[in-house]
C-alpha cells in the first residue's frame, strides 16, 4: 500500500488550460502539504492543511487553489496554466512536525 | 524566518570512500532538523531526524548526522558509500508552532565513481 499517492504522475498540457492533481494518504496523518520543486531542484512549500483547515498559504498565485475534502485527501487545482508552472509538485503528510514528512512520488507538470 | 544552506551543490566520491554533506541552518529556537534523499524521478525519503536528545543521530542506509548548536550545523555522514547512494540530498529545518513547516536547503547532488 502506497502511503502517500499522487495522481497523475505526469501531466502535459497547454497554456491556459485548467488541471487538477490529486493526493491521498493512508497514514492517518492530520496535516497535508503541497510543495513545488523547480528545475533547479529547489523545494518550496505552497500550502498546508490540518484536519481540512488551511494553515499555511505561502505567496502563491491565486490561480492555485487547494481543496481538502477530508484529512486524508488534498487536491490541487490550477487555473489558466502558464509556462512557469512547469515543475514537479509533491504532496506530503505529517503527524506533528517533529517526525518529518512522508512524501508522494510527485507529479511532473509540463506546460507547453 | 528559518533558512537552510547546503554549501556544496555537487560532490563526487569514489565507491567505498566516506561522505560528508554539509548543512547550516538559521532559526531562532531549537530546530527540528531532517535529511532527505531523492533518487532520480522519485519522491523524497526521510533518512534521519533530530529534535532533541543525543546530538548524533543514526538513520537508514547507514547514514548518521551530528547536530552542533554552536555551529548551527547538521552535517550528514556515511563511512563507506555504495553506488546506490548516488542521489540528491536535502537538509530541512522544521518551524512553526508544531514544527510543521519544513524549509529545505538547495540540495547536494552526490555522484559515486566506481
Amino acid at each position: 500500500d502506497t502511503a502517500v499517492s499522487q495522481t497523475p504522475k505526469y501531466l502535459v498540457t497547454q497554456m491556459g488550460n485548467d488541471k487538477s492533481i490529486k493526493c491521498e494518504q493512508n497514514l492517518g496523518h492530520d496535516t497535508m502539504y503541497w510543495y513545488k520543486q523547480d528545475s533547479k531542484k529547489f523545494l518550496k512549500i505552497m500550502f498546508s492543511y490540518n484536519n481540512k483547515e488551511l494553515i499555511i498559504n505561502e505567496t502563491v498565485p491565486n490561480r492555485f487553489s487547494p481543496k481538502s475534502p477530508d484529512k486524508a485527501h488534498l487536491n490541487l487545482h490550477i487555473n489558466s496554466l502558464e509556462l512557469g508552472d512547469s515543475a514537479v509538485y509533491f504532496c506530503a503528510s505529517s503527524q506533528g512536525g517533529r517526525w518529518g514528512y512522508t512524501f508522494g512520488s510527485g507529479t511532473r507538470l509540463t506546460v507547453v | 524566518a528559518q533558512s537552510v544552506t547546503q554549501p556544496d551543490i555537487h560532490i563526487t566520491v569514489s565507491e567505498g570512500a566516506s561522505l560528508e554533506l554539509r548543512c547550516n541552518y538559521s532559526y531562532g529556537a531549537t530546530p527540528y532538523l531532517f535529511w532527505y534523499v531523492q533518487s532520480p524521478g522519485q519522491g523524497l525519503q526521510l533518512l534521519l531526524k533530530y529534535f532533541s536528545g543525543d546530538t548524533l543521530v543514526q538513520g537508514i542506509k547507514g547514514f548518521e548526522a551530528e547536530f552542533k548548536r554552536s555551529q548551527s550545523s547538521f552535517n550528514l555522514r556515511k563511512p563507506s558509500v555504495h553506488w546506490s547512494d548516488a542521489a540528491e540530498y536535502f537538509c530541512a529545518v522544521g518551524a512553526g508552532a508544531a514544527g510543521n513547516k519544513l524549509t529545505f536547503g538547495g540540495g547536494t547532488r552526490v555522484l559515486v565513481k566506481p
